[in-house]
């Protein structure tokens, strides 16, 4: 019972441009959203999150989208860069029902960004 | 500071060995987190602490597993007897109450043969 999904395995994009990775939740309880980095042979690291009372978040290159009514998260990276070539983890917890410690994780999407 | 350590890096196995895996969080971190990676199954949350105490053991996959944190400063997670399907890459986290970012170790592959 995946309560976070990540429905794209991989994605492909060119340097310079756009790279959108998506993501959908089913438990309506989940009210802060983060999205996680990870290169090969090493942890998970803290890239931008949100929290439900916004529908955007910006940091420099890296912007998420939060779609409440849909239940859906997006993350855009402009421009995409060779670098940001990793697998890229969606993260949900359930902040005011008191177990605010737990995030729930996708399974990850792997970009690829070709120079 | 040093971060998240883990240890050790890669570990190989034979099946039934007990197999025994260490973390020490982020010093002034009160949350410590259990996580497994697998293909299949993605990250799983399988066990974590709060204030050296277990909240919730849920993702536990059977009692072959069991975890422990004697202090503020150090957890095992145990595995005995270990299996084949025990493989897999195990991380531990851990955060600040008022900070809900995790910060990850770099992980333990496992391998059991």
């Amino acid at each position: 019972d995946q309560q976070v999904k990540q429905n794209s395995p991989s994605l492909s994009v060119q340097e310079g441009r756009i790279s959108i990775l998506n993501c959908d939740y089913t438990n309506s309880m989940f009210d802060y959203f983060l999205w996680y980095k990870k290169y090969p042979a090493e942890g998970p690291t803290f890239l931008i999150s949100i929290s439900s009372i916004k529908d955007k978040n910006e940091d420099g290159r890296f912007t998420v989208f939060l779609n409440k009514s849909a239940k859906h998260l997006s993350l855009h990276i402009v421009p995409s860069q060779p670098g940001d070539s990793a697998v890229y983890f969606c993260a949900a917890s359930a902040r005011s029902g008191g177990s605010n410690y737990k995030l729930t994780f996708g399974k990850g999407t792997l970009l690829t960004v070709n120079p | 500071d040093a971060g998240v350590i883990q240890s050790p890096r890669h570990e190989v196995t034979e099946m039934g060995q007990e197999v025994t895996l260490r973390c020490k969080p982020i010093s002034g971190h009160n949350s410590l987190f259990w996580y497994r990676q697998t293909m299949m199954r993605g990250l799983e949350l399988l066990i974590y602490f709060n204030n050296n105490v277990p909240i919730d053991d849920s993702g536990m996959p059977e009692d072959r597993f069991s975890a422990k944190m004697p202090n503020a400063s150090f957890s095992t997670l145990k595995i005995q007897p270990s299996e084949p399907r025990d493989s897999a890459v195990y991380f531990c986290a851990s955060s600040l109450k008022e900070n809900y970012g995790y910060t990850f170790g770099s992980g333990t592959r496992l391998t059991v043969v």
